[in-house]
């Protein structure tokens, strides 16, 4: 079994600011994969960052990075020169290699941008 | 774009009606999902299918069931609508096979379901 925790269900940043949002995990499988979603207040979930669990290499993209430690089983994300549009609720998830596309996702983290 | 649509925003039926959520995908992917998103619980699994006419249970199936006839196509039957029911639903897509999970999912803008 998988699962996901957010131990922070609301985080403030003020603008320009960096902030990072934490996220746990536990798996029984050996190859998976974790992603950071974002659904502003419009609703539509998309797509922030992923990593592939067999790379040590943290992913990066453009002001968004992550923080992948395997061993302690953390996998937080990092946004830089916070934005009024990074305003939004931020999901931690993970899917297995084995498994049929199904990801397993944490609750939530709801973050507001302070102009 | 991948684009994932469903079929109402925002929805009102009565308690002990049937209700039917239509999703369609774009992108001929092959799996797709429905979750319901609660406050404090996140985004959690109802359904889920990776081919046409094939359907998986998620984490919460009850009082739910689905429907796949074609492949972009995907819909949420409640057989009896509840009170409890009442929640956002997200409908996603992902161009992945079975034995495969490492796609995206892409997600439709949401159904807001009030139950009366």
């Amino acid at each position: 079994a998988q699962t996901v925790t957010q131990s922070q269900p609301e985080m403030s940043v003020q603008e320009a600011e960096t902030v990072t949002l934490s996220c746990t995990y536990d798996t029984s499988e050996s190859d998976y994969y974790l992603f950071w979603y974002k659904q502003p207040p419009s609703r539509q979930m998309i797509l922030v960052i992923r990593q592939e669990a067999y790379k040590q290499q943290n992913a990066t993209e453009n002001r968004f990075s992550v923080n992948f430690q395997k061993a302690a089983k953390s996998f937080s994300l990092k946004i830089s020169d916070s934005q009024l549009g990074d305003a939004a609720m931020y999901f931690c998830g993970i899917g297995g290699v084995g498994s049929q596309g199904n990801l397993i996702f944490g609750k939530g983290t709801k973050l507001s941008v302070k102009p | 774009d991948v684009k994932v649509t469903q079929s109402s925003r925002y929805l009102v039926k009565r308690t002990g009606e049937k209700v039917f959520l239509e999703c369609v995908q774009d992108m001929d992917h092959e799996n797709m999902f429905w979750y319901r998103q609660d406050p404090g619980l996140g985004l959690r699994l109802i359904y889920f299918s990776y081919d046409v006419k094939m359907k998986e249970k998620g984490d919460i199936p009850e009082g739910y069931s689905v429907s796949r006839e074609k492949k972009e196509r995907f819909s949420l039957i409640l057989e009896s609508a509840s009170t409890n029911q009442t929640s956002m639903y997200l409908c996603a897509s992902s161009p992945i096979s079975p034995g495969q999970g490492r796609a995206e999912q892409y997600f439709g803008p949401g159904t807001r379901l009030t139950v009366t």
